[in-house]
C-alpha cells in the first residue's frame, strides 16, 4: 500500500524557516519524481514544486511564488523528501501536501501538514 | 502561462442526477496531461481521472472524463451522496515545465 506521511508542520513568525519532511512507503521511491502542493486555508490548490529522480540529475522546479524561497531536496535511502521554507510569509500559510508524480498525474497524496506564519 | 478556468463555481444537485464539470485551458492543452481530482472535507485530493479521460485505480465508472484543446469535461452520471465534493482539473504544462490547478467546482446537495 502506497503511504505518504508529512511532518514538519507548525507556527513560524514571519521571515523564519521551517523544514517538512514526507516519509513515502509502499513503493520505489528513488524512481518517482515527487511534488510539493499547497491549499491556503479556504482556497484551491497551489503547485509549489517538483523533484526528479537520480535519472534526472534530482532537478527540481518551482512555482514563482516560492522560488529562492523554499528549496526542495530528497534523500532515497531513507525513502523521503523535503521541502525547506524560509524567508516566510503570511500569505505561505496554508496545508502542505507532498504527492507522487506518476507520469504527469499526482497519483498519490499525503494527509498534509499545516504550516501557520504569524506574529 | 495555461490558465484554467472551471464551471460552475457551485453546482447544486440532487443524488441520482447528472453532473457536468467543465474546465476550459487559455491555450491548447495535451489530453495526456490532463487530470481531475476530488477532494473532500478535511481530507487530501484523490486522483479520478488523468489522460483526460482514464480513469484511476478504484474510481467508479459513474465517473468519466472527456475533451480535447481547451475544453475538458468531467462527468458523474448518476450522483451517490459520497460525491458531493469539491472537484479541480489540473493540466501539465512541459514547455515550463510546471503543474497548474482550476479554481474549483463546488458540487452540494
Amino acid at each position: 500500500e502506497v503511504q505518504l506521511v508529512e511532518s514538519g508542520g507548525g507556527l513560524v513568525q514571519p521571515g523564519g524557516s521551517l523544514r517538512l519532511s514526507c516519509a513515502a512507503s509502499g513503493f520505489t521511491f528513488s524512481d518517482n519524481y515527487m511534488n510539493w502542493v499547497r491549499q491556503a486555508p479556504g482556497k484551491g490548490l497551489e503547485w509549489v514544486g517538483l523533484i526528479r529522480n537520480k535519472g534526472a540529475s534530482y532537478s527540481t522546479i518551482y512555482a514563482a511564488s516560492v522560488k529562492g524561497r523554499f528549496t526542495i531536496s530528497r534523500d532515497d535511502s531513507e525513502n523521503s523528501v523535503f521541502l525547506q521554507m524560509n524567508s516566510l510569509k503570511t500569505e505561505d500559510t496554508a496545508i502542505y501536501y507532498c504527492a507522487r508524480d506518476f507520469w504527469y498525474k499526482l497519483d498519490y497524496w499525503g494527509q498534509g501538514a499545516l504550516v501557520t506564519v504569524s506574529s | 502561462e495555461i490558465v484554467l478556468t472551471q464551471s460552475p463555481g457551485t453546482l447544486s444537485l440532487s443524488p441520482g442526477e447528472r453532473a457536468t464539470l467543465s474546465c476550459r485551458a487559455s491555450q491548447i492543452v495535451s489530453s495526456s496531461f490532463l487530470a481531475w481530482y476530488q477532494q473532500k472535507l478535511g481530507q487530501a485530493p484523490r486522483l479520478l481521472i488523468y489522460g483526460a479521460s482514464t480513469r484511476a485505480t478504484g474510481i467508479p465508472d459513474r465517473f468519466s472524463g472527456s475533451g480535447s484543446g481547451t475544453d475538458f469535461t468531467l462527468t458523474i452520471s448518476r450522483l451517490e451522496p459520497e460525491d458531493f465534493a469539491l472537484y479541480y482539473c489540473q493540466q501539465y504544462d512541459t514547455s515550463l515545465p510546471r503543474f497548474t490547478f482550476g479554481q474549483g467546482t463546488k458540487l452540494e446537495i
